[in-house]
C-alpha cells in the first residue's frame, strides 16, 4: 500500500525556518516526482513547489520562490521542504503528495498533512 | 499563469441527482493537464480524474470529466451520499501548477 507520512510541523515565530520531511513506502520512490501542496485554514489547495524523480529538476509557486527548498533522497524514501523566513501567511496544513509520473504531472497519492503555525 | 474558475461556488442537490462542475482557465491549458480532486472535512484530496477525462485508480464510473482547450467540466451520473464534499480542479500544464477555488456540492 502506498504511504505518505508527513512530519516537521509545529508552531514557528515569523521570520524563522523549519523543514518538513515525508516518508514514502509502498512504491519505487525513485520513480516519480513528488510535491508539496498546502491549504491555510478554511481556504482551497495551493501548490507549493514539485521535484522530478531525479531530484535534478524543481519548481516552485511565486509565493514561496527564493525562501523554500524543496529536495529529496532517494536512498531513504524521504522529501524534503526546507521553508525559510516564514511568513503568517504561510499557516497552513502541508500535503506531501506522489505524481503521477517522474516529471511534472497531477498528485495522485496524498500524506495526511501536517500543521506550519506561523505566529509570535 | 493560469487562473482557473469554478463554479458554481456552491451546488445543493439531493442524492441520486446529477451534478455539473465547471472549471474555466485563463487561457488553453497545456495537453488538457487538468485535474479533479475531492476534498471531505479533515481529509487530504483524492485525485478523481486526471487528463481531463481520465478516471484515478478505484474511481467510481459516477464520475467523468469533459472537456479540452480552457473549458472543463466534471459530472458526478447520480449523488451517492459519500460524493458531498468540495471538489477542486488543477491544470499542470505549465508552472506554476494551479487550483481552483473550489466547489462545495452540499445536500439540498
Amino acid at each position: 500500500e502506498v504511504q505518505l507520512v508527513e512530519s516537521g510541523g509545529g508552531l514557528v515565530q515569523p521570520g524563522g525556518s523549519l523543514r518538513l520531511s515525508c516518508a514514502a513506502s509502498g512504491f519505487t520512490f525513485s520513480s516519480y516526482a513528488m510535491s508539496w501542496v498546502r491549504q491555510a485554514p478554511g481556504k482551497g489547495l495551493e501548490w507549493v513547489s514539485t521535484i522530478s524523480a531525479g531530484g535534478g529538476t524543481t519548481y516552485y509557486a511565486d509565493s514561496v520562490k527564493g525562501r523554500f527548498t524543496i529536495s529529496r533522497d532517494n536512498s531513504k524514501n524521504t522529501l524534503y521542504v526546507q521553508m525559510n523566513s516564514l511568513r503568517a501567511e504561510d499557516t497552513a496544513v502541508y500535503y506531501c503528495a506522489k505524481d503521477q509520473g517522474n516529471y511534472y504531472d497531477s498528485s495522485g497519492v496524498w500524506g495526511k498533512g501536517t500543521t506550519v503555525i506561523v505566529s509570535s | 499563469e493560469i487562473v482557473l474558475t469554478q463554479s458554481p461556488g456552491t451546488l445543493s442537490l439531493s442524492p441520486g441527482e446529477r451534478a455539473t462542475l465547471s472549471c474555466r482557465a485563463s487561457q488553453s491549458v497545456g495537453s488538457n493537464y487538468l485535474a479533479w480532486y475531492q476534498q471531505k472535512p479533515g481529509q487530504a484530496p483524492r485525485l478523481l480524474i486526471y487528463g481531463a477525462s481520465s478516471r484515478a485508480t478505484g474511481i467510481p464510473d459516477r464520475f467523468s470529466g469533459s472537456g479540452s482547450g480552457a473549458d472543463f467540466t466534471l459530472t458526478i451520473s447520480r449523488l451517492e451520499p459519500e460524493d458531498f464534499a468540495v471538489y477542486y480542479c488543477q491544470q499542470y500544464g505549465g508552472s506554476p501548477k494551479t487550483f481552483g477555488q473550489g466547489t462545495k456540492v452540499e445536500i439540498k
